[in-house]
C-alpha cells in the first residue's frame, strides 16, 4: 500500500458523458501527478500539481482538466468522453516538486470504461 | 521530446538472471527510474540512477551510462512473482516540475 488513495476503483460510463476521478496523496506529500495508461499507449503523463498550483503539463487533452484543493486532494475531470478514453488512470504523489531524487508513489488506479 | 526504448517482452527461467535494457534520447537528462508493475496494479518504485554506474538493491540492480543514453535493470535469482512489466522512466531538466516520461514497458514472463 503506497498510501495514495484513488476513487472510484472502477467506472463505467457512456460516450459524451463527464466523470470525476479523485485522488488523495500520501500524508505529507504536496505534489500530485496524473497519468493515463491504455493498452496501446503505455503510461502517459497528463498533469502535475504542487501545493494547489499547476506545475507541469503533459499530453492532456483539452476535454480533460484537473485541480488540487487546499487539503491537497486532487480531482481529474474528463468530459465529452470518447471510446478511446477507456484506460487506467493513475494518480501519484511525491514530497515536493523539485527534480532531485524524488520518488513518485502511485495509487491503485481508476479503471475507466467508456461504452 | 524524449525517446525511450525498451524491449516489449522477455522470457526467462526461474532462478536465472535477466537484463532489461532501456535506451533514451534527451538533452536535459536529470535522472532515470525503474518501476515494476503487475498487471492491473500500480507501478512500484525499484531504483533511481542519476550518476553513471551500478546501484544494487538486493536481487535487483540498475546501471546507467549517461554518455550512451543507456540503462539496464538486472534481476537475479528470478522468482515467479517477478513476472511483471518493468517500466523505464526518464526525467528531463527542461521540463517543469518533476514530470517523468515512461517507456512502453517490458513484460517479463518467468517460467518454471
Amino acid at each position: 500500500d503506497s498510501g495514495v488513495t484513488q476513487t472510484p476503483k472502477h467506472l463505467i460510463t457512456a460516450t459524451g458523458q463527464r466523470v470525476t476521478l479523485r485522488c488523495s496523496p500520501r500524508s505529507g506529500d504536496l505534489s500530485v501527478y496524473w497519468y493515463q495508461q491504455s493498452l496501446d499507449q503505455g503510461l502517459q503523463f497528463l498533469i502535475q500539481y504542487y501545493n494547489g498550483e499547476e506545475r507541469a503539463k503533459g499530453n492532456i487533452l483539452e476535454r480533460f482538466s484537473a485541480q488540487q484543493f487546499p487539503d491537497l486532494h486532487s480531482e481529474l475531470n474528463l468530459s465529452s468522453l470518447e471510446l478511446g478514453d477507456s484506460a487506467l488512470y493513475f494518480c501519484a504523489s511525491s514530497l515536493d516538486e523539485r527534480p532531485s531524487y524524488n520518488e513518485q508513489f502511485f495509487g491503485p488506479g481508476t479503471r475507466l470504461t467508456v461504452l | 521530446g524524449q525517446n525511450i526504448d525498451q524491449p516489449t517482452e522477455m522470457t526467462a527461467t526461474e532462478g536465472a538472471i535477466v537484463q532489461i535494457n532501456c535506451t533514451y534520447q534527451t538533452s536535459g537528462f536529470n535522472g532515470l527510474f525503474w518501476y515494476q508493475q503487475h498487471a492491473g496494479e500500480a507501478p512500484t518504485f525499484l531504483s533511481y540512477n542519476v550518476l553513471d554506474g551500478l546501484e544494487e538493491k538486493g536481487r535487483f540492480s540498475s546501471f546507467l551510462s549517461r554518455s550512451k543514453g543507456y540503462s539496464y535493470l538486472l534481476l537475479k535469482e528470478l522468482q515467479m512473482k517477478d513476472s511483471a512489466s518493468y517500466l523505464c522512466a526518464v526525467r528531463d531538466r527542461r521540463n517543469a516540475g518533476n514530470m517523468l516520461t515512461f517507456g512502453g514497458g517490458t513484460r517479463l514472463m518467468v517460467k518454471p
